[in-house]
């Protein structure tokens, strides 16, 4: 199993312009996370899906869309990009329930200038 | 407000000895608390999970304690080594079927040989 996978793994953007980062897993899970990390302010919740067809805004979703029309993946994208969205970027994956692990990918590194 | 604090300073502790790590938390009622372990350029990777009801868990040289009176999760490694070197994040799941996990920012552990 490949667990999860980001798509891409480095991106440099010009303010305005869009963009979409793509997670993957193959562990058929139920629930997906897209997080941002700041230097100092720790993982901040961006949007979750809780299934197929889903989605819900975390804590910082200002700037962000997503979307999960299959179940394997969940998508992040970025419209008009700001300087203030340049930050590491994870997705995440559990199984189902409250009590579960969360599943990290390996991060996408985002800079907009 | 909810808050969780963990402290920002790094600890820095010679190999051999027992490392402590603190999560304070205060406005939750957490139902479950996590710890994950993140390395540099990686994505977070999880640890252990504590119930609400349950004093102590341990799994080989890991330990952690959930006081819900203080509002406060230990995290311990014994004889630790320097691959132990690495941030760790507290994460709380709160009661009521809430599938949002709240991180704190992360303590950094320096363990020197």
């Amino acid at each position: 199993n490949a667990g999860v996978t980001q798509t891409p793994k480095f991106r440099v953007l010009k303010t305005g312009q869009s963009m979409t980062l793509l997670c993957a897993q193959d562990m058929n899970h139920e629930y997906m996370y897209w997080y941002r990390q700041d230097p100092g302010m720790g993982l901040r919740l961006i949007h979750y899906s809780v299934g197929e067809g889903t989605t819900a805004k975390g804590e910082v979703p200002d700037g962000y869309n997503v979307s999960r029309l299959k179940k394997q993946n969940f998508l992040l994208g970025l419209e008009s990009a700001a300087p203030s969205q340049t930050s590491v970027y994870f997705c995440a994956s559990s199984l189902g329930l409250a009590i579960d692990e969360q599943y990290f990918g390996p991060g996408t590194r985002l800079t907009v200038t | 407000s909810q808050k969780i604090e963990q402290n920002s300073e790094a600890l820095n502790i010679q190999e051999g000895k027992t490392a402590t790590l603190t999560c304070n938390y205060t406005n939750y009622s957490p139902a479950y608390l996590q710890w994950y372990r993140q390395d540099p350029g990686r994505g977070p990777v999880f640890l252990l999970l504590i119930r609400e009801n349950e004093k102590e868990k341990r799994k080989e040289r890991l330990k952690v304690t959930f006081d819900t009176t203080l509002k406060q999760s230990l995290f311990h490694i014994t004889a630790s080594q320097p691959a132990d070197s690495a941030t760790y994040l507290c994460a709380l799941r709160l009661t009521g079927g809430s599938y949002i996990p709240t991180f704190g920012r992360g303590t950094s552990l320096i363990v020197h040989p």
